[in-house]
Protein backbone atom coordinates (compact mmCIF):
# COMPACT_ATOMS: atom_id res chain seq x y z
CA UNK A 1 0.00 0.00 0.00
CA UNK A 2 1.76 3.84 -0.98
CA UNK A 3 1.15 5.90 1.53
CA UNK A 4 1.44 9.72 1.82
CA UNK A 5 1.61 11.03 5.19
CA UNK A 6 1.18 14.35 6.22
CA UNK A 7 0.67 16.30 9.91
CA UNK A 8 -2.63 16.83 10.34
CA UNK A 9 -2.01 20.23 12.04
CA UNK A 10 -3.42 22.35 12.62
CA UNK A 11 -0.59 24.77 12.16
CA UNK A 12 -0.78 28.18 12.90
CA UNK A 13 1.53 31.23 12.11
CA UNK A 14 1.36 34.66 12.33
CA UNK A 15 1.41 37.29 9.81
CA UNK A 16 4.77 37.46 7.31
CA UNK A 17 6.21 34.31 9.05
CA UNK A 18 7.44 31.44 6.79
CA UNK A 19 5.21 28.36 7.00
CA UNK A 20 6.58 24.95 6.85
CA UNK A 21 4.69 21.93 5.43
CA UNK A 22 5.90 18.58 5.42
CA UNK A 23 5.38 15.26 3.33
CA UNK A 24 6.90 11.88 3.69
CA UNK A 25 5.98 9.16 1.05
CA UNK A 26 6.62 5.55 1.15
CA UNK A 27 7.21 4.25 -2.65
CA UNK A 28 10.48 5.02 -3.48
CA UNK A 29 9.77 4.60 -7.21
CA UNK A 30 7.75 7.64 -7.00
CA UNK A 31 8.62 10.35 -9.76
CA UNK A 32 5.89 13.40 -9.62
CA UNK A 33 5.07 15.33 -6.64
CA UNK A 34 2.77 17.82 -6.23
CA UNK A 35 1.15 20.40 -3.42
CA UNK A 36 -2.31 21.20 -3.61
CA UNK A 37 -4.30 23.96 -1.59
CA UNK A 38 -7.27 23.42 -0.69
CA UNK A 39 -10.16 26.36 0.84
CA UNK A 40 -12.82 25.25 3.02
CA UNK A 41 -15.50 23.98 1.12
CA UNK A 42 -14.15 24.22 -2.03
CA UNK A 43 -12.13 21.85 -4.61
CA UNK A 44 -8.02 21.31 -4.40
CA UNK A 45 -6.04 23.91 -6.49
CA UNK A 46 -2.53 23.17 -7.77
CA UNK A 47 0.06 25.61 -6.74
CA UNK A 48 3.29 23.66 -7.11
CA UNK A 49 4.91 20.50 -8.73
CA UNK A 50 8.40 18.65 -8.61
CA UNK A 51 9.75 16.40 -10.47
CA UNK A 52 13.42 16.19 -9.31
CA UNK A 53 15.80 16.99 -6.47
CA UNK A 54 16.34 19.95 -5.00
CA UNK A 55 13.83 23.59 -4.66
CA UNK A 56 11.69 24.56 -7.02
CA UNK A 57 10.65 28.57 -6.33
CA UNK A 58 7.17 30.07 -7.54
CA UNK A 59 6.62 33.04 -5.96
CA UNK A 60 6.30 33.30 -2.03
CA UNK A 61 5.92 29.25 -2.58
CA UNK A 62 8.78 26.95 -2.77
CA UNK A 63 8.78 22.91 -3.59
CA UNK A 64 11.47 21.02 -1.40
CA UNK A 65 12.16 17.15 -2.61
CA UNK A 66 14.75 15.05 -0.92
CA UNK A 67 14.03 11.71 -2.53
CA UNK A 68 16.64 9.68 -0.86
CA UNK A 69 14.82 10.70 2.17
CA UNK A 70 11.73 10.44 0.81
CA UNK A 71 10.57 13.92 1.95
CA UNK A 72 8.78 16.73 -0.27
CA UNK A 73 7.99 20.24 1.55
CA UNK A 74 6.54 23.10 0.99
CA UNK A 75 7.33 26.46 2.51
CA UNK A 76 5.58 29.79 2.03
CA UNK A 77 7.29 33.03 2.59
CA UNK A 78 5.40 36.51 4.08
CA UNK A 79 2.30 34.08 4.99
CA UNK A 80 -0.72 35.86 4.43
CA UNK A 81 -4.27 35.33 6.53
CA UNK A 82 -5.40 34.61 2.50
CA UNK A 83 -2.90 30.99 2.98
CA UNK A 84 -5.41 29.90 5.57
CA UNK A 85 -6.40 26.70 4.39
CA UNK A 86 -5.54 23.01 3.69
CA UNK A 87 -2.31 21.68 1.63
CA UNK A 88 -2.83 18.47 0.02
CA UNK A 89 0.72 16.71 -0.45
CA UNK A 90 0.01 14.59 -3.85
CA UNK A 91 2.49 11.55 -4.92
CA UNK A 92 2.21 9.71 -8.22
CA UNK A 93 4.44 6.64 -8.92
CA UNK A 94 6.22 5.82 -11.51
CA UNK A 95 5.91 3.09 -13.81
CA UNK A 96 2.16 2.42 -15.13
CA UNK A 97 0.67 3.32 -11.82
CA UNK A 98 -1.93 5.98 -13.04
CA UNK A 99 -3.05 7.74 -10.26
CA UNK A 100 -1.90 10.19 -7.81
CA UNK A 101 -1.97 8.92 -3.93
CA UNK A 102 -2.88 12.40 -1.33
CA UNK A 103 -2.25 12.79 2.23
CA UNK A 104 -5.17 13.63 4.00
CA UNK A 105 -3.82 17.42 4.52
CA UNK A 106 -2.23 19.85 6.95
CA UNK A 107 -4.52 22.93 7.91
CA UNK A 108 -2.43 26.01 8.35
CA UNK A 109 -3.97 28.68 9.65
CA UNK A 110 -2.29 32.42 9.32
CA UNK A 111 -2.74 34.69 12.15
CA UNK A 112 -3.13 38.56 11.38
CA UNK B 1 -11.91 29.35 -20.43
CA UNK B 2 -11.21 26.32 -20.22
CA UNK B 3 -12.26 23.84 -17.27
CA UNK B 4 -14.19 21.42 -15.57
CA UNK B 5 -17.82 21.25 -14.92
CA UNK B 6 -19.34 19.47 -12.15
CA UNK B 7 -23.09 19.38 -11.82
CA UNK B 8 -25.25 19.65 -9.06
CA UNK B 9 -23.17 21.62 -6.87
CA UNK B 10 -25.57 20.14 -4.12
CA UNK B 11 -27.43 16.95 -4.19
CA UNK B 12 -29.91 15.41 -1.61
CA UNK B 13 -30.36 11.26 -2.20
CA UNK B 14 -33.46 9.30 -0.41
CA UNK B 15 -32.50 5.84 0.72
CA UNK B 16 -32.55 3.18 -2.18
CA UNK B 17 -32.07 6.04 -4.80
CA UNK B 18 -29.83 6.08 -7.57
CA UNK B 19 -28.02 9.67 -8.49
CA UNK B 20 -26.09 10.31 -11.32
CA UNK B 21 -23.25 13.73 -10.63
CA UNK B 22 -22.29 15.35 -14.54
CA UNK B 23 -18.83 15.69 -14.82
CA UNK B 24 -17.56 17.42 -18.35
CA UNK B 25 -14.48 19.11 -19.13
CA UNK B 26 -13.19 21.20 -21.96
CA UNK B 27 -9.51 20.47 -21.54
CA UNK B 28 -8.78 17.77 -24.33
CA UNK B 29 -8.02 16.14 -21.25
CA UNK B 30 -7.40 12.30 -21.54
CA UNK B 31 -7.71 11.29 -18.68
CA UNK B 32 -10.72 11.57 -16.22
CA UNK B 33 -11.42 11.00 -12.53
CA UNK B 34 -13.17 10.59 -9.68
CA UNK B 35 -12.81 11.04 -6.34
CA UNK B 36 -14.85 11.38 -2.77
CA UNK B 37 -13.21 13.04 0.29
CA UNK B 38 -14.91 12.46 3.45
CA UNK B 39 -14.33 14.95 6.27
CA UNK B 40 -10.99 14.42 7.67
CA UNK B 41 -10.12 12.18 4.99
CA UNK B 42 -7.70 12.29 2.04
CA UNK B 43 -9.20 11.94 -1.36
CA UNK B 44 -10.10 8.49 -2.16
CA UNK B 45 -9.99 7.26 -5.77
CA UNK B 46 -13.44 5.65 -6.79
CA UNK B 47 -13.04 5.27 -10.98
CA UNK B 48 -10.42 6.96 -13.72
CA UNK B 49 -10.89 6.41 -16.95
CA UNK B 50 -7.69 7.31 -19.52
CA UNK B 51 -9.54 6.89 -22.82
CA UNK B 52 -13.02 6.74 -24.25
CA UNK B 53 -15.09 3.47 -23.47
CA UNK B 54 -12.76 2.38 -21.12
CA UNK B 55 -12.70 2.37 -17.46
CA UNK B 56 -10.93 0.76 -14.22
CA UNK B 57 -12.24 0.52 -11.13
CA UNK B 58 -9.90 2.52 -8.06
CA UNK B 59 -9.63 1.73 -4.08
CA UNK B 60 -13.37 2.57 -3.33
CA UNK B 61 -15.61 1.21 -6.30
CA UNK B 62 -17.99 -0.43 -4.70
CA UNK B 63 -21.36 1.04 -5.02
CA UNK B 64 -20.42 3.25 -7.98
CA UNK B 65 -20.79 3.12 -11.79
CA UNK B 66 -19.45 5.17 -14.18
CA UNK B 67 -19.34 6.09 -18.28
CA UNK B 68 -17.03 7.48 -20.71
CA UNK B 69 -18.76 7.53 -24.09
CA UNK B 70 -17.12 10.96 -25.02
CA UNK B 71 -13.73 12.64 -24.17
CA UNK B 72 -15.54 15.17 -22.20
CA UNK B 73 -17.99 13.18 -20.16
CA UNK B 74 -17.46 11.14 -17.30
CA UNK B 75 -20.39 10.87 -15.25
CA UNK B 76 -20.51 9.03 -12.05
CA UNK B 77 -23.88 7.03 -10.39
CA UNK B 78 -23.96 6.44 -6.95
CA UNK B 79 -26.15 3.25 -6.55
CA UNK B 80 -28.14 2.10 -4.00
CA UNK B 81 -25.69 -0.31 -3.08
CA UNK B 82 -23.22 2.48 -2.24
CA UNK B 83 -24.39 2.44 1.92
CA UNK B 84 -22.42 5.43 3.02
CA UNK B 85 -22.67 8.02 -0.12
CA UNK B 86 -22.69 11.46 1.93
CA UNK B 87 -19.46 12.97 0.84
CA UNK B 88 -17.79 15.99 -1.47
CA UNK B 89 -17.51 14.35 -4.77
CA UNK B 90 -14.08 15.70 -7.02
CA UNK B 91 -14.22 14.92 -10.66
CA UNK B 92 -10.81 15.55 -11.92
CA UNK B 93 -8.58 15.10 -15.41
CA UNK B 94 -5.46 15.25 -16.45
CA UNK B 95 -3.31 15.65 -19.75
CA UNK B 96 -1.83 12.40 -20.98
CA UNK B 97 -3.21 9.44 -19.33
CA UNK B 98 -0.31 9.10 -16.35
CA UNK B 99 -1.25 12.46 -13.96
CA UNK B 100 2.45 12.83 -14.80
CA UNK B 101 1.55 16.49 -14.64
CA UNK B 102 -1.02 16.78 -11.99
CA UNK B 103 -5.00 16.76 -12.08
CA UNK B 104 -6.99 19.74 -12.57
CA UNK B 105 -10.41 19.46 -9.93
CA UNK B 106 -13.74 20.65 -10.34
CA UNK B 107 -15.55 22.33 -8.18
CA UNK B 108 -17.37 19.56 -6.88
CA UNK B 109 -20.55 18.06 -5.62
CA UNK B 110 -21.79 17.35 -1.97
CA UNK B 111 -24.22 14.91 -1.70
CA UNK B 112 -26.24 14.34 0.94
CA UNK B 113 -28.59 11.39 2.36
CA UNK B 114 -31.92 12.65 3.56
Amino acid sequence: QKEVEQNSGPLSVPEGAIASLNCTYSDRGSQSFFWYRQYSGKSPELIMSIYSNGDKEDGRFTAQLNKASQYVSLLIRDSQPSDSATYLCAVKSGGSNYKLTFGKGTLLTVNP
Amino acid sequence: DGGITQSPKYLFRKEGQNVTLSCEQNLNHDAMYWYRQDPGQGLRLIYYSQIVNDFQKGDIAEGYSVSREKKESFPLTVTSAQKNPTAFYLCASSIGSQGSYGYTFGSGTRLTVV
